[in-house]
């Protein structure tokens, strides 16, 4: 089945870094990807939708230059927290869509980061 | 805004019985999807059911869809220890073009009992 690969799985850093997420598609293209938010026990946020060659659609309520999205290629999209704090601690969680299998998703393994 | 909402919240069964999770949804839907999660992973797509249909089966899932209600059913058969894990149903809302654009349920955590 299509495998989506996201790394780091654990971030830890420093109040003011950056992060960088990345999240990519090893057997199929996905010109499609979305990033999401997901606080303990909750429900997944969708935070914006990542189109290859274009800018990414983001969801009310989430800042664009905190989380910069990137996807400049079919297999890979990169979510960049930047100048992070401990409010965005949390587990980051990636999809893709096979342009070509139904309509299903296909998700990374997560990244849980964690801001000091 | 999440119009997924899912019960129960939580649900513990032993193992060999059946688990049963429900799901409401608030718009017109293309079509509703089931998702799993083990804890500190990813999600893993189970089953999908389109508007027009009203159950489908996959091993030991069955999905139920009441588009007049709003409403989808998860049922798991004979439930297996293995099968410990947060499910979450989602939706695709009804026309539009952002294919692959999910809503998803707040989710119910099931813990299987050896």
């Amino acid at each position: 089945g299509a495998v989506v690969s996201q790394h780091p799985s654990r971030v830890i850093c420093k109040s003011g870094t950056s992060v960088k997420i990345e999240c990519r598609s090893l057997d199929f293209q996905a010109t499609t990807m979305f990033w999401y938010r997901q606080f303990p026990k909750k429900s997944l946020m969708l935070m914006a939708t990542s189109n290859e060659g274009s800018k990414a659609t983001y969801e009310q309520g989430v800042e664009k230059d905190k989380f910069l999205i990137n996807h400049a290629s079919l297999t890979l999209s990169t979510l960049t927290v930047t100048s992070a704090h401990p409010e965005d601690s949390s587990f980051y969680i990636c999809s893709a869509r096979h342009s070509f299998v139904d309509e299903k998703l296909f998700f990374g393994s997560g990244t849980q980061l964690s801001v000091l | 805004s999440q119009q997924g909402e899912e019960d129960p919240q939580a649900l513990s069964i032993q193992e060999g019985e059946n688990a049963t999770m429900n799901c409401s949804y608030k718009t017109s839907i293309n079509n509703l999807q089931w998702y799993r999660q083990n804890s500190g992973r990813g999600l893993v797509h189970l089953i999908l059911i389109r508007s027009n249909e009203r159950e489908k089966h996959s091993g030991r899932l069955r999905v139920t869809l009441d588009t007049s209600k709003k409403s989808s059913s998860l049922l798991i058969t004979a439930s297996r220890a293995a099968d410990t894990a947060s499910y979450f149903c989602a939706t695709r809302k009804a026309g539009g073009t952002s294919y692959g654009k999910l809503t998803f349920g707040q989710g119910t955590i099931l813990t299987v009992h050896p």
